[in-house]
């Protein structure tokens, strides 16, 4: 099945400097990948997801990168602020196994003012 | 997401004790999942639900069962056989039964075991 890993388990940086958190799938056939944020105690939440028809997209401060032929994609904060803290999971599907999603391990993210 | 509730958000159980985790969505979606998610470690599928009267086994679905009797619900019971159930338990749904489609969770339930 889907293997995905996760790197840094955590990273701290401070308010106003990028983050960037890496995900590495094993299964060519995966073509979702979705990217949730976790505060404490609270439930995942999709803040942005990529298709393997596109290589980059982004939102305000927030942006994918995906490199298929490496099987590896990145999420990028730019302008980081404190409300940004959190847990960060990255996801791949694999396309024939409906929306079955695999999940990487997860990355807490701490911003310090 | 906020059309997905769970309940209870706190549940305790005893020892040889089931115990039923309640999920409902009123977004019309046909598939619902549920999620096991440990400290330090990402969500695992216990089971999913494509269809109404139809689910799949997940990647831990041992010690846990599943209906899906009504499209809005889909109920996970912790059986006795589950011999670390302690975790944090997050139902999803999403709009469509294929690949690719976004998920959206409920609040999620914490149960302890006395």
């Amino acid at each position: 099945g889907e293997n995905v890993e996760q790197h840094p388990s955590t990273l701290s940086v401070q308010e106003g400097d990028s983050a960037v958190i890496k995900c590495t799938y094993s299964d060519s056939a995966s073509n979702y990948f979705p990217w949730y944020k976790q505060e404490l105690g609270k439930r995942p939440q999709l803040i942005i997801d990529i298709r393997s028809n596109v290589g980059e997209k982004k939102d305000q401060r927030i942006a994918v990168t995906l490199n298929k032929t490496a099987k590896h994609f990145s999420l990028h904060i730019t302008e980081t602020q404190p409300e940004d803290s959190a847990v960060y999971f990255c996801a791949a599907s694999m396309a024939g196994t409906a929306s079955k999603l695999t999940f990487g391990t997860g990355t807490r993210l701490q911003v310090t003012l | 997401d906020g059309g997905i509730t769970q309940s209870p958000k706190y549940l305790f159980r005893k020892e040889g004790q089931n115990v039923t985790l309640s999920c409902e969505q009123n977004l019309n979606h046909d598939a619902m999942y549920w999620y096991r998610q440990d400290p330090g470690q990402g969500l695992r599928l216990i089971y999913y639900s494509q269809i109404v009267n139809d689910f799949q086994k997940g990647d831990i679905a041992e010690g846990y069962s599943v209906s899906r009797e009504k499209k809005e619900s889909f109920p996970l019971t912790v059986t006795s056989a589950q011999k670390n159930p302690t975790a944090f338990y997050l139902c999803a749904s999403s709009n469509h039964r294929g690949p690719q489609e976004t998920q959206y969770f409920g609040p999620g339930t914490r149960l302890l075991v006395l």
